[in-house]
């Protein structure tokens, strides 16, 4: 079956770095998504990564590695809104994205 | 910038009603999608459709149909509300580039929709 694995909650201090992983079996791979979802809104798109590797994009970066079938989104100098949900998405071989169930990160000050 | 909008931010229903989610997107985007959110579980889909009446089931098609007449609209309908339909329902669209490969899903404000 088709699967995506992230944490269900982390925690982090406002101005810190955090790293929030995600691993994936899917049926195919075409590219894989983080999307950042606040509370009561709809999710918004942050990366998405098909070759391995580091792809950097102000304070958040997002890595792939396919043979591992593992991603981490980073988040650096922490802000209070980045207090959010982030959702990982696999695109299988169909074209679909597999979503996984999300992970809660609450920033203390 | 692109947008989707939903008919509804809170809609409030009982069981056995028939119910409508409108969905409209402004960027002429090929695909859309229709999604259920509950606590603990990832995005769901229900269905998603890539051309004007053209329609495929998703993961969790039982008990809802959708209709899409034109190109930028997409409805998801619940033919006889239950309990268990009770969700967060999010609508997404998105572009499919000339590879024929979808691009990131673009998502309305979503529906909260609850079934007394």
């Amino acid at each position: 079956g088709q699967n995506i694995d992230q944490p269900t909650e982390m925690t982090a201090t406002e101005g810190a770095i955090v790293q929030i992983n995600c691993t994936y079996q899917t049926s195919g791979f075409n590219g894989l998504f983080w999307y950042q979802q606040h509370a009561g809104e709809a999710p918004t798109f942050l990366s998405y990564n098909v070759l391995d590797g580091l792809e950097e994009k102000g304070r958040f970066s997002s890595f792939l590695s396919r043979s591992k079938g593992y991603s981490y989104l980073l988040l650096k100098e922490l802000q209070m809104k980045d207090s959010a949900s982030y959702l990982c998405a696999v695109m299988d071989s169909n074209y679909q994205l597999i979503w996984g169930a999300g992970t809660k990160l609450i920033i203390k000050p | 910038d692109v947008k989707v909008t939903q008919s509804s931010r809170y809609l409030v229903k009982r069981t056995g009603e028939k119910v409508f989610l409108e969905c409209v997107q402004d960027m002429d985007h090929e695909n859309m999608f229709w999604y259920r959110q509950d606590p603990g579980l990832g995005l769901r889909l229900i269905y998603f459709s890539y051309d004007v009446k053209m329609k495929e089931k998703g993961d969790i098609p039982e008990g809802y149909s959708v209709s899409r007449e034109k190109k930028e609209r997409f409805s998801l309908i619940l033919e006889s509300a239950s309990t268990n339909q009770t969700s967060m329902y999010l609508c997404a669209s998105s572009f499919i580039g000339t590879s024929g490969v979808s691009y990131e899903q673009y998502f309305g404000p979503g529906t909260r929709l609850t079934v007394t």
